[in-house]
């Protein structure tokens, strides 16, 4: 059965840096888009970014852009998410994502349990 | 505040039926861009419900059941179940934003 296994989250200082993985299994992960979503404490769900699966198409929410790269590496079935000057708007549980449809209208169709990042002094 | 507009919260006795809304506008809904729709028990992952506007995935009851019609969509929820509580969310893409977009979520309650 299709499992994302979200990994890589923590407390970390402002303005520092995190790496995000997410072990995907069970599906032919090279041929599905995959995604980031996150949700703050007590908030709604923000979608965050997605690679296309063969990895060369990416795009990400204006909230995290320049500061936040996705990436995938289909021979170990694993998509990450590099976050770079985090903020305590960061802050929240990532899920990571398996996406269907196009890569301009998508849904979400299984997610990882989730990872908590905190961004504090 | 979000894109898509849902009420933050609706309620309903078991057996009812209750409905969702989900409100968008010309660059989303309206923009003939899908609507789907996640159920999201506090402290664990959302799971998709209805996809591409009416489609329910494998497994998935037949008391749930969406819609759209213009720029808004809705969901609706037959023989209303103590285990239906959580939180309901709706979800598209935005042409203008080129991003995709939740709405605020809502939060079901059964009496």
């Amino acid at each position: 059965q299709v499992q994302l296994v979200d990994s890589g989250g923590g407390v970390v200082q402002p303005g520092r840096s995190l790496r995000l993985s997410c072990a995907a299994s069970g599906f032919g992960f090279s041929s599905y888009g995959m995604h980031w979503v996150r949700q703050a404490p007590g908030k709604g769900l923000e979608w965050v970014a997605i690679v296309w699966y063969g990895g060369s198409y990416k795009d990400y929410a204006d909230s995290v852009k320049g500061r936040f790269t996705i990436s995938r590496d289909n021979s170990k079935n694993t998509v990450y998410l590099q976050m770079h000057s985090l903020r305590a708007e960061d802050t929240g549980v990532y899920y990571c994502v398996r996406g269907l449809g196009s890569y301009d209208d998508f849904w979400f169709d299984h997610w990882g349990q989730g990872t908590l990042v905190t961004v504090s002094s | 505040q979000s894109v898509l507009t849902q009420p933050p919260s609706v309620s309903g006795a078991p057996g009812q039926r209750v409905t969702i809304s989900c409100t968008g506008s010309r660059s989303n809904i309206g923009a003939d861009c899908d609507v789907h729709w996640y159920r999201q028990v506090p402290g664990t992952a959302p799971k998709l419900l209805i996809y591409r506007n009416n489609n329910r995935p494998s497994g998935v009851s037949d008391r749930f059941a969406g819609s759209k019609s213009g720029t808004s969509a809705s969901l609706a929820i037959t023989g209303l179940q103590a285990e239906d509580e959580a939180d309901y969310y709706c979800q598209s893409y935005d042409r203008s934003l080129s991003a995709s977009i939740f709405g605020g979520g809502t939060k079901l309650t059964v009496l």
